[in-house]
């Protein structure tokens, strides 16, 4: 069965980092694309980014391109995150999804508030 | 960035009727490789997005055939028949044709 679990949410103060990881399981992590969705409360879904399999190919929303970096450790079947300079407009659940975006993780809330 | 535009639904959706939701993109989703690259999805409440359909029409693996795709170029259709109650929730289409990648804004459906 393909498990996609999201961690390392909660809430951060404005100008902060943080970094969310994503535990895969269930099937050939290296073998796929992996990408990273978000949606703010009350909101549709923002697309930031993906990467493939060797992270050689590394794709962002333009928008995000400077204050987001994903990269993977396919060793340890795990996505990540990485969230610099976080603003309250950066306040969403952040959903990891398989490059086909056939399976979903539950999503991990992040809080940008002082 | 191609913008996808979504249709409204006139809620709600009687039970057992057919429900169709429109998507628009500012430019053709046609691959050189003869692909239509738009997903469909389903967001019931709480959960996490479920693909429905993907290359336009291709259903996913486990989505009921009740949910049809369909389209081309700038326009594409998702129908819903014999709606039920499982059903309700937001829709959104995203194109996959180029980065990056973007989602219509949603559609709501509720069911009466």
């Amino acid at each position: 069965e393909v498990k996609l679990v999201e961690s390392g949410g909660g809430l951060v103060q404005p100008g902060r980092s943080l970094k969310l990881s994503c535990a895969a399981s269930g099937f050939s992590f290296n073998d796929y694309w992996m990408g990273w969705v978000r949606q703010a409360p009350g909101k549709g879904l923002e697309w930031i980014g993906e990467i493939n399999q060797d992270s050689s190919t590394i794709n962002y929303t333009p928008s995000l391109k400077d204050k987001f970096t994903i990269s993977r450790d396919n060793a340890q079947n795990t996505l990540y995150l990485q969230m610099s300079k976080l603003g309250s407009e950066d306040t969403a659940i952040y959903y990891c999804a398989l490059g086909g975006f056939d399976y979903w993780g539950q999503g991990v809330m992040v809080t940008v508030s002082s | 960035d191609i913008v996808m535009t979504q249709g409204a639904l006139p809620n709600p959706v009687p039970s057992g009727e057919s429900a169709s939701i429109t998507c628009r993109s500012s430019k053709s989703l046609v691959y050189k490789d003869g692909k239509t690259y738009l997903n469909w999805f389903l967001q019931r409440p709480g959960q996490s997005p479920q693909l429905l359909t993907y290359w336009t029409s291709t259903r996913a693996s486990g989505v009921s055939e009740r949910f049809s795709g369909s389209g081309s170029g700038t326009y594409f259709t998702l129908k819903i028949s014999r709606v039920r109650a499982e059903d309700a929730g937001v829709y959104y289409c995203q194109q996959v044709r180029e980065y990056p990648r973007t989602f219509g804004g949603g559609t709501k459906l509720e069911l009466k």
